[in-house]
């Protein structure tokens, strides 16, 4: 069965300071790994990693995936009040459709 | 815990048909079922917000004949596209919550998705 974990499953810092959220997967068939903030409504798109070790940035964000340790992590440098959120993980594990394994997602508050 | 499965994972329909997709809560109770919608460079779009027991919530833009919602249970909802047609060929992602005493939901668990082909 595939499994996606993501740790801390709940995160309170202080505006300013840098996260990282955590990501690990056990799945059959490997395609991609995708993170998703969820505000409100829908995920927002963040990233999308295939390839091991190559870090992927926007902004103040940034993630990279270790394929050989089957995880991935999220950075969110100098933390804004606006990054509060539920950051999601997902692995399309898909052997000929695209199916998608969420976890449960890190939920991040930043305080002023 | 906090499972939620979608069945089936993989549809190919001809174009004029009806495809109906489940989404189970198999662990938990969920009083409230998300519909999204999955675009070209992985956005989600939420189409619907439904509470088991009531009609469901549309989000602006999506048409409630097209694509209909029940909740007939706490662990069950089914969305169907009707008279489906190729773009609507798309991935579906249902995800699941529970409730909170005050109102409002909790963390939403996801489902596998369902990839929708329309020939």
């Amino acid at each position: 069965e595939d499994k996606v974990v993501q740790s801390p499953l709940s995160l309170v810092v202080h505006e300013g300071d840098t996260v990282t959220l955590n990501c690990s997967y056990e799945v059959t068939n490997f395609r991609s790994l995708l993170w998703y903030k969820q505000e409100k409504k829908a995920p927002t798109f963040l990233f999308m990693l295939t390839s091991s070790g190559i870090e992927k940035k926007s902004g103040r964000l940034s993630s990279i995936l270790d394929k050989k340790e089957l995880f991935s992590i999220l950075n969110i440098t100098a933390t804004q009040t606006g990054d509060s959120a539920v950051y999601l993980c997902a692995v399309d594990s898909g052997a000929g459709s695209y199916q998608l394994t969420f976890g449960k997602g890190t939920k991040l508050s930043v305080i002023p | 815990g906090a499972v939620v499965s979608q069945h089936p994972s993989w549809v190919i329909c001809k174009s004029g048909t009806s495809v109906k997709i489940e989404c189970r809560s198999l662990d938990f109770q969920a009083t409230t079922m998300f519909w999204y919608r999955q675009f070209p460079k992985q956005s989600l779009m939420l189409m619907a917000t439904s509470n088991e027991g009531s009609k469901a919530t549309y989000e602006q833009g999506v048409e409630k004949d097209k694509f209909l919602i029940n909740h007939a249970s706490l662990t069950l909802s089914t969305l169907t596209v009707t008279s489906a047609h190729p773009e609507d060929s798309s991935f579906y992602i249902c995800s699941a919550s529970f409730g909170l005493a005050g109102g409002g939901t909790d963390t939403q668990y996801f489902g596998p998705g369902t990839r929708l082909t329309v020939l």
